[in-house]
């Protein structure tokens, strides 16, 4: 079975500094999708971005970037010019790419962001 | 409406009461997902829906969690005899593609259950 690990549970930046969250995970798959969600208080998933593994380029989105190194299975994400926005939990998932849909998340880490 | 929607947003219930929690996805996604999150940890999968069958229900965890789907709309995440380890929100999501793809999931607010 896969497992998707985020060995920090909390995590601080200062308004318009970098961050980067960490992930890891386990599978025997050698393809599947890797997704990075937010989760405010108001409880709704908000996918962030999102990773094939078979593509060797890394995913980018605006200000969110991820860096994943398919044999070390890792998988973190970069926030550049942090904003008070983003203060949220996060959570890493993995998916498959066939067989079951099922998402297995991670525990989640808590991001705050300083102003 | 334009996002999924989950009823009701909070529940508050005695041990051992029924319980039924509905999804109402974005109008013509076929799949639909229940998940489970409880206090302090990520969600778990509960089980999905291809149209109106469970194509995986892999992830509900006794015989006294069922859902159903029955016109391939609404769902309706049904736990009966509830025991207070049942308290957690119950997250739902649904999405265009189904099978094979990386369509993207769109979560609700989720459904917070409190069993007393």
């Amino acid at each position: 079975a896969q497992t998707v690990t985020q060995s920090q549970p909390e995590m601080s930046v200062q308004e318009a500094e970098t961050v980067t969250l960490s992930c890891t995970y386990d599978t025997s798959e050698s393809d599947y999708y890797l997704f990075w969600y937010k989760q405010p208080p108001s409880r709704q998933m908000i996918l962030v971005i999102r990773q094939e593994a078979y593509k060797q380029q890394n995913a980018t989105e605006n200000r969110f970037s991820v860096n994943f190194q398919k044999a070390a299975k890792s998988f973190s994400l970069k926030i550049s010019d942090s904003q008070l926005g983003d203060a949220a939990m996060y959570f890493c998932a993995y998916r498959s790419r066939g067989g079951s849909e099922k998402l297995v998340f991670g525990k989640g880490m808590k991001l705050t962001v300083n102003p | 409406g334009a996002g999924v929607s989950q009823t009701p947003s909070n529940k508050v219930t005695e041990k051992g009461k029924y319980v039924e929690l509905r999804c109402d996805p974005i109008s013509g996604h076929t799949a639909l997902y229940w998940y489970r999150q409880s206090l302090g940890q990520g969600p778990e999968f509960l089980i999905y829906f291809q149209g109106t069958g469970a194509a995986d229900d892999s992830g509900l965890p006794n015989d006294r969690f069922f859902a159903v789907r029955p016109e391939g709309s609404v769902s309706t995440l049904k736990i009966q005899r509830t025991e207070r380890g049942d308290s957690a929100v119950y997250l739902c999501a649904s999405s265009l593609i189904g099978t094979g793809g990386s369509g993207e999931l769109f979560f609700g607010e989720g459904s917070r259950l409190t069993v007393l």
